[in-house]
């Protein structure tokens, strides 16, 4: 069935360091790849979002890069800083916000002062 | 941007009682809406997708008699889970849906005792 594997599932970086976090997909029709940011006992907020029909995508220090053939996608946050602390979702869906959207199993980030 | 209410917050229930949780779009209309179900320290299992005027549809391995799902308006659904036991204890989050993503609800903390 459908599945998508995140790595890794802790990562500990120093403040200011870079932070990659990256997700591989199954289903081959999966064309939306949102993240998520989760704080302990609230929502997950939707960070960023990539769609198929391109490789990158870029919003002030965070980044989404997409590799289709290899159903491949990465998340890099540049100068990281303890806010940055929390967990991180990727997830894909056949399409936009009307299809499901299955969740890798999450990256807790912890960036330290 | 879009917004998802959810009530109540948290519960805390006797074993053996229903509990109904509801999930509202309070600035747009959504005809799909999804329910997820968040144990400690893992990620965000899909429990049914909810669909307006019409049956929800369950994931596998999810008891639709036990988790009853009610779509009855564009703006609200609601899960009711029927004769809890503290196996049900969990953070449950509904979002809803738009073109383009999905916009998540604050949870909900159910403790059964």
């Amino acid at each position: 069935g459908e599945n998508v594997e995140q790595h890794p599932s802790t990562l500990s970086v120093q403040e200011g360091d870079s932070a990659v976090i990256k997700c591989t997909y199954s289903d081959s029709a999966s064309n939306y790849f949102p993240w998520y940011k989760q704080e302990l006992g609230k929502r997950p907020q939707l960070i960023i979002d990539i769609r198929s029909n391109v490789g990158e995508k870029k919003d002030q220090r965070i980044a989404v890069t997409l590799n289709k053939t290899a159903k491949h996608f990465s998340l890099h946050i540049t100068e990281t800083q303890p806010e940055d602390s929390a967990v991180y979702f990727c997830a894909a869906s056949r399409s936009g916000g009307y299809n499901k959207l299955i969740f890798g199993a999450g990256t807790r980030l912890a960036v330290h002062p | 941007g879009a917004v998802v209410s959810q009530h109540p917050s948290w519960v805390i229930c006797k074993s053996g009682t229903s509990v109904k949780i509801e999930c509202r779009s309070l600035d747009f209309q959504a005809t799909t809406m999804f329910w997820y179900r968040q144990f400690p320290k893992q990620s965000l299992m899909l429990m049914a997708t909810s669909n307006e005027g019409s049956k929800a549809t369950y994931e596998q391995g999810v008891e639709k008699d036990k988790f009853l799902i009610n779509h009855a308006s564009l703006t609200l659904s609601t899960l009711t889970v029927t004769s809890a036991h503290p196996e049900d204890s969990s953070f449950y989050i509904c979002s809803a849906t738009s073109p383009e993503t999905q916009y998540f609800g604050p949870g909900t903390r159910l403790l059964v005792l």
